[in-house]
């Protein structure tokens, strides 16, 4: 079946200006998750959403940092007034459930503020 | 300090060599630790997993896992070039959003 999709693949941005990355998880996937990963820092936790229950954005590095979940589906992460250390690849993952140990990630996208 | 700590290599080996991964950690309410592959500009991909303490074995692949002593491993028997990747190494407790805590990765290359 299909995997857990993101889009865009790459996204180029000047510094100031907001992006939106997509996450298409994988169906009937209840949790999703966003990780950021930076050179030489691993994956970084952002923001979890389980159902319908209010996310944990214990994660989210500043203010300007924001994510949404459509119908328990699609996800939207924006990060508005893009600053160069904002350039990493941002990855979204998808389990069954809270309890479910494996994460599916998807192949991420390659954020690069100028 | 992490709450993950991960050698990040590069490590190059011949082919056929065994191949010995660890990571140490500080929380002790890590109760599941996990090994992700990720290959260049791929989303990582679960290899292994395992709950508290003990090994498990897949193949040319174990995993132990030592919680006195903070300490897991992943080991590659009769590498191959294939196993070429970044091996992750992440973990999680049983309670909160259940979010995996990662390591920085090893790359590792296995030359033919």
């Amino acid at each position: 079946g299909a995997g857990v999709s993101q889009s865009p693949s790459n996204k180029v941005t000047e510094k100031g200006k907001d992006v939106e990355l997509r996450c298409d998880p994988i169906s009937g996937h209840t949790a999703l998750y966003w990780y950021r990963q930076s050179l030489g820092q691993g994956l970084e936790f952002l923001i979890y959403f389980q159902g319908n229950s209010a996310p944990d954005k214990s994660g989210l590095p500043s203010d300007r940092f924001s994510a949404e979940r459509t119908g328990g589906s699609v996800s939207t992460l924006t990060i508005q007034r893009t600053q160069q250390e904002d350039s990493a690849v941002y990855l979204c993952a998808s389990s069954l459930d809270r309890y479910s140990y494996e994460q599916y990630f998807g192949p991420g996208t390659r954020l690069t503020v100028t | 300090q992490k709450e993950v700590e991960q050698d990040p290599g590069p490590l190059s080996v011949p082919e056929g060599a065994i191949v010995s991964l660890n990571c140490t950690y500080s929380n002790s309410a890590f109760q599941y630790f996990m090994w992700y592959r990720q290959y260049s500009r791929k989303g990582p991909e679960l290899l292994m997993y395992t709950y508290s303490s003990g090994n498990k074995e897949d193949g040319r692949f174990t995993a132990q896992v030592d919680k006195s002593s903070k300490y897991i491993s992943l080991f590659i028997r009769d590498s191959q070039p294939s196993d070429s990747a970044t091996y992750l190494c992440a973990m999680r407790s049983n309670s909160g959003a259940n979010n995996l805590f990662f390591g920085t990765g090893t790359r590792l290359t296995v030359i033919p």
